[in-house]
C-alpha cells in the first residue's frame, strides 16, 4: 500500500466511449503525475501537475484530458480513443516535482 | 538528460545475493542516482538512492563507483518476491523540472 490509490484497475471501452480514470493519494504530496506504460515498451510520462497546475504535457494527443480539482485527487479524461491507447495508465504523486514518486497499482485500460 | 545503461535481464538463485550493474558514464555532479523497481501487475515503488557514498536500507545496498560513473543496487538475499524489474534512474534535485526518465530496466528472475 503506497498510498496511492487509483480506479478503476480494470477497463474495458470501445473507441466511442467516454470513461475516466481517477487517482487518489492520501500522502499530503503537491505534485502528480500521469504516465503511460505501454506493452514492452518504458513508462511514458504523459502529464505533471504541480500545486494544482498542469506543468509539463509530453505532446499527448488531446482525446486524454487531465483535471486536477485539488492537490489529493487527479482525474485522466478519456475519449474517442484508438486501440493503441490500450495500456496500463499509472498514476505517482511526489511531495514536489523533485523528490522520490509513490506510485498507485495502475489501471488496465483496453480499448476496442 | 544524462542516460543510463541496464543489462536487459539477469537471473539469480533464490537466498543468494545479486548485483544489479549500472553504467551513467555522462552523470553530472549534480545527479543522484535512484533505483526503482516494478514487480509484476504493479507500479513502481522506490528503492534506494545516493549520491556519492554507499548506502543501506532494509531493502537493499547501493554501491557507487569512485568516478561515480556507475552503481550497482545489491539485494543480500533474493526471494521469490524480488523477481521484477528495476530501473537505475538520474535525478537532479537542484532542478526544479527535474522528471523521472525511466529505460527498459533489467528484468530480473529468482529460480527457487
Amino acid at each position: 500500500e503506497t498510498g496511492v490509490t487509483q480506479t478503476p484497475r480494470h477497463l474495458v471501452m470501445g473507441m466511442t466511449n467516454k470513461k475516466s480514470l481517477k487517482c487518489e493519494q492520501h500522502l499530503g504530496h503537491n505534485a502528480m503525475y500521469w504516465y503511460k506504460q505501454s506493452a514492452k515498451k518504458p513508462l511514458e510520462l504523459m502529464f505533471v501537475y504541480s500545486l494544482e497546475e498542469r506543468v509539463e504535457n509530453n505532446s499527448v494527443p488531446s482525446r486524454f484530458s487531465p483535471e486536477c480539482p485539488n492537490s489529493s485527487h487527479l482525474f485522466l479524461h478519456l475519449h474517442t480513443l484508438q486501440p493503441e491507447d490500450s495500456a496500463l495508465y499509472l498514476c505517482a504523486s511526489s511531495q514536489d516535482r523533485r523528490y522520490t514518486q509513490y506510485f498507485g497499482p495502475g489501471t488496465r485500460l483496453t480499448v476496442l | 538528460d544524462a542516460k543510463t545503461t541496464q543489462p536487459n535481464s539477469m537471473e539469480s538463485n533464490e537466498e543468494e545475493p545479486v548485483h544489479l550493474p549500472c553504467n551513467h558514464s555522462t552523470i553530472s555532479g549534480t545527479d543522484y542516482i535512484h533505483w526503482y523497481r516494478q514487480l509484476p501487475s504493479q507500479g513502481p515503488e522506490y528503492v534506494i538512492h545516493g549520491l556519492t557514498s554507499n548506502v543501506n536500507n532494509r531493502m537493499a545496498s547501493l554501491a557507487i563507483a569512485e568516478d561515480r560513473k556507475s552503481s550497482t543496487l545489491i539485494l543480500h538475499r533474493a526471494t521469490l518476491r524480488d523477481a521484477a524489474v528495476y530501473y537505475c534512474i538520474l535525478r537532479d534535485p537542484l532542478n526544479r523540472d527535474d522528471k523521472i526518465i525511466f529505460g527498459k530496466g533489467t528484468r530480473l528472475h529468482i529460480l527457487p
